[in-house]
């Protein structure tokens, strides 16, 4: 089975603080993307990264930065975490397009943040 | 660019009777399809998706969609909700470099 995991569940920051979300995927994918998730607003797409060292911004983007330095590990970093920041915050990861199973994305259990 | 509409925020249903949850995609090109159902405070799960294939997808815990192009929807459905059944659903529609975009999500309530 596939296993994407985030490095915490909850999380409670102060505004202004620089705060790392980390995810790491098990299966040697070579996508993976990171999304915040709000009621009312569904998944929205805020940096992904189709190889190590490369990324690419989504939807949203404004307000983080991302890391790939390894190809298990996909970072989501804050530089001054703002109060509108307080999200639940998904990770994913999937095959690359050329493989059989390009389009399925497998999703860790989220992470949710609260800023104060 | 492509969208998915949920019409439906919420969605409510007595154990055994039939589930239509409805989504509407917008897409330039031939779409990619897909159900996601999120239970409370567990993972994203893929139900079915639609590439191309069949236009009648059939899915996890016995939920299907139909595609259909003229009435740009992918409606999903199951002839008879169960307890368990009771999540929130999203409607996705794959964009450039395979990224997925979301619909709002509809809640479906199950009630015995």
């Amino acid at each position: 089975d596939v296993k994407v995991t985030q490095s915490s569940r909850y999380l409670v920051k102060r505004t202004g603080e620089k705060v790392f979300l980390e995810c790491v995927q098990d299966m040697d994918h070579e996508n993976m993307f990171w999304y915040r998730q709000d009621p009312g607003l569904g998944l929205r797409l805020i940096y992904f990264s189709y190889d190590v060292k490369m990324k690419e911004k989504g939807d949203i983007p404004e307000g983080y930065s991302v890391s790939r330095e390894k190809k298990e590990r996909f970072s989501l970093i804050l530089e001054s975490a703002s109060t509108n920041q307080t999200s639940m915050y998904l990770c994913a990861s999937k095959l690359d397009p050329t493989s059989g199973r390009f389009h399925e994305q497998f999703f860790g259990p989220g992470t949710r943040l609260t800023v104060l | 660019a492509q969208s998915v509409t949920q019409l439906d925020s919420h969605v409510s249903v007595s154990e055994g009777t039939p589930v239509l949850l409805r989504c509407n995609y917008s897409s330039s090109y031939s779409p990619s399809l897909f159900w996601y159902v999120q239970h409370p405070n567990k993972g994203l799960q893929l139900l079915l998706k639609y590439t191309s294939a069949a236009t009648l997808v059939k899915g996890i815990n016995g939920f299907e969609a139909e595609f259909k192009k003229s009435e740009t929807s992918f409606h999903l459905t199951k002839p008879s909700a169960h307890m368990s059944d009771a999540a929130e659903y999203f409607c996705v529609v794959r964009g450039g470099y395979s990224t997925l975009t979301f619909g709002k999500g509809t809640m479906l309530l199950v009630s015995p």
